[in-house]
């Protein structure tokens, strides 16, 4: 079965701060994708990958930066946290040509 | 474009009742699709998926969904809910070319 973690699983920063969130699958997924997730939005697609290497915007990449360093990991980076980065943020692998997800158990981020 | 809509965001239903949470999609041709679901505080598990064929699938804990092309709906069923059911909802769809779109989500309460 697939496994996809996060770390950390909570967290608070300062505004203005850096923050990285990271993500870590061991099922060789070539695809890996980063969303937050809040009340009202559902899920949406803040950067994703192809692969080592790769990165891509998604629906909502303003704010954020993605580094995808080996098949297994897929960072997001907050360069200058705001506020209204204040979310629950998922990473997951998987979904090439019409397989599903697999989703990690998320990463909830507080930005004061 | 592509889409998905959940036209209920709350549904309420007694332990032991029917349960059939809604799920229409845009899509011109026929979609990879999928019912995810949230327990609170975890990531989104895969409870479903439908590629082709039979339009009637089973999923996981006694789950099942309606695929029909017709009336652009994967509706997703089960005969007796158990409070342990009680989750938010997710319905996906991927043309497997492209990312997963999500609709909003259903959350869903069984009252014991």
């Amino acid at each position: 079965e697939a496994a996809v973690t996060q770390s950390p699983r909570n967290k608070v920063a300062v505004t203005g701060g850096k923050v990285t969130l990271s993500c870590n699958q061991t099922n060789n997924h070539n695809n890996m994708y980063w969303y937050r997730q809040d009340t009202g939005h559902g899920l949406r697609l803040i950067h994703y990958s192809y692969g080592a290497g790769s990165t891509e915007k998604g629906d909502i990449p303003d704010g954020y930066k993605a580094s995808r360093p080996s098949q297994e990991n897929f960072s997001l980076i907050l360069e200058l946290a705001t506020p209204s980065q204040t979310s629950v943020y998922f990473c997951a692998s998987g979904g090439l040509g019409g397989a599903e997800q697999f989703f990690g158990p998320g990463t909830r981020l507080t930005v004061l | 474009a592509q889409s998905v809509t959940q036209p209920d965001a709350r549904v309420t239903v007694s332990e032991g009742a029917s349960l059939q949470l809604r799920c229409k999609y845009s899509y011109s041709a026929t979609p990879y699709l999928f019912w995810y679901v949230q327990y609170p505080r975890q990531g989104l598990q895969l409870l479903l998926k439908y590629y082709s064929g039979d339009p009637v699938v089973q999923g996981v804990n006694s789950f099942e969904a309606e695929f029909s092309k017709s009336n652009s709906s994967f509706h997703l069923q089960k005969a007796s809910v158990h409070w342990s059911d009680s989750a938010v909802y997710f319905c996906a769809l991927t043309t497997g070319y492209q990312n997963f779109y999500f609709g909003k989500g259903t959350s869903l309460t069984v009252i014991p």
